[in-house]
């Protein structure tokens, strides 16, 4: 079936900092990727949504200018959380969608603990 | 009012118990329905689709109501596996796009 790998799987970052974490469709094409953050105890919200090759579409209330997403490429997206703060802390995860996929691929999910 | 909602749970249920979920949603263009399973600090994994026909995966069991914007999830003869945090998903229109929308979640236990 589909594979989307998502990396790192946990980080730990000084505030102020940057962190980049990457999904990859593995085993198709991923058209469209859309990026979650799920706080604790809480349901997954969609950040924003990225078609390989456009902008991003943003969610309302979501920093575009803190969460950068690149979809360059049909089998990778990358989402940077810029000048992290503890606040960002947060489980982010990725699902890609492909032509011919049936239903949504899942990473694994990125852990970010800004301290 | 929440574009997808669910019962709030938690449920704990002894093994062997059946346990129903129940999620609306307020699109009426919405497209598609899922049930997803979340297990802690995990990514979700599709449970089943959920179709107008209502159907069938073993001892589970999804409907599907267009008209009052219902959704279900059934779980017949519970396992302590069974035991996680249910999604419900709804696929809807957005512009050029299509994007999922999840309920908050109902945490099932299943105790032995």
């Amino acid at each position: 079936g589909a594979v989307v790998s998502q990396h790192p799987s946990w980080v730990i970052c000084k505030s102020g900092t940057s962190v980049k974490i990457e999904c990859r469709s593995l085993d198709f094409q991923a058209t469209t990727m859309f990026w979650y953050r799920q706080f604790p105890k809480q349901s997954l919200m969609l950040m924003a949504t990225s078609n390989e090759g456009s902008k991003a579409t943003y969610e309302q209330g979501v920093e575009k200018d803190k969460f950068l997403i690149n979809h360059a490429s049909l089998t990778l997206s990358t989402l940077t959380v810029t000048s992290a703060h503890p606040e960002d802390s947060s489980f982010y995860i990725c699902s890609g969608f492909g032509t011919g996929e049936r239903g949504y691929t899942f990473g694994s999910g990125t852990r970010l603990t800004v301290v | 009012r929440k574009e997808v909602e669910q019962d709030p749970g938690p449920f704990n249920v002894p093994e062997g118990a059946t346990v129903a979920f129940n999620c609306t949603y307020s699109n009426s263009a919405s497209q598609s329905f899922f049930w997803y399973r979340q297990d802690c600090r995990k990514e979700p994994k599709l449970l089943m689709s959920v179709y107008s026909s209502g159907n069938e995966d073993g001892r589970f069991t999804a409907q599907l109501n267009r008209a009052s914007q219902y959704i279900s999830l059934l779980i017949r003869d519970s396992k302590l596996s069974d035991s996680a945090t249910y999604l419900c998903v709804v696929n809807s229109p957005s512009g050029n796009n299509n994007d999922m929308r999840f309920g908050a979640g109902t945490r099932l236990t299943v105790k032995p």
